[in-house]
């Protein structure tokens, strides 16, 4: 069963506008939340990430916000590039067996974002 | 810069053939990883390292093996390759600790298997 869940598989939007990719978890042990983007036949590169005790995290372009009581976090980019045009993975943090900090994360199945000119 | 590097871009194998994937990270990282992404399925752990010589399951392991003799160096084998492992194969490292757990993803290689 998905403990991470990107319900939208694929998101369109114009150039200039924001695009809100949504991401919901089903574990509220879960206590950091990271999203990746990925060009095809490239590996995932890291975007941005939040730690459960805080509820906005922002890095120029990119703004994740995690509610915690609605298990529910979102990436907004704003605004829109074409560049910014691939598939986005959110990923959650297991803590459980956390013997030596061994963690693994736990994806979602991945939003294909495409940011029409 | 941080560098995850993998043996091969595409490769091209005949079912019942061994595979080795490798996989060498500069960043001197604890943890290795080794996924697979198809389409629809997302990223799915094949089996993780935290320590050379250490190796754990991941959520779909069967049909391959792992080595990790250097801290460095992480290889997937598959023992005799079938045609639904044809996919892209990627490798990842982190550190082991509780400041941040991104883990930093190779290129990928895209396997075929015939």
């Amino acid at each position: 069963d998905q403990q991470v869940k990107q319900n939208s598989p694929s998101l369109s939007v114009q150039e200039g506008r924001i695009s809100i990719l949504n991401c919901d978890y089903t574990n509220s042990m879960f206590d950091y939340f990271l999203w990746y983007k990925k060009y095809p036949a490239e590996g995932p590169t890291f975007l941005i990430s939040i730690s459960s005790i805080k509820d906005k995290n922002e890095d120029g372009r990119f703004t994740v916000f995690l509610n915690k009581s609605a298990k529910h976090l979102s990436l907004h980019i704003v605004p829109s590039q074409p560049g910014d045009s691939a598939v986005y993975f959110c990923a959650a943090s297991d803590p459980k067996g956390d013997a030596g900090n061994n963690r693994k994360l736990i994806w979602g199945l991945g939003t294909s974002l495409a940011v029409n000119p | 810069d941080v560098k995850v590097t993998q043996s091969s871009r595409y490769l091209v194998k005949r079912t019942g053939e061994k595979v080795f994937l490798e996989c060498v990270q500069d960043m001197d990282h604890e943890n290795m990883f080794w996924y697979r992404q198809d389409p629809g399925l997302g990223l799915r752990l094949i089996y993780f390292s935290y320590d050379v010589k250490m190796k754990e399951k991941g959520d779909i392991p069967e049909g391959y093996s792992v080595s990790r003799e250097k801290k460095e160096r992480f290889s997937l084998i598959l023992e005799s390759a079938s045609t639904n492992q044809t996919s892209m194969y990627l490798c990842a490292s982190s550190y082991r600790g509780p400041i941040s757990y991104e883990q930093y993803f190779g290129p990928g290689t895209r396997l075929t298997v015939t």
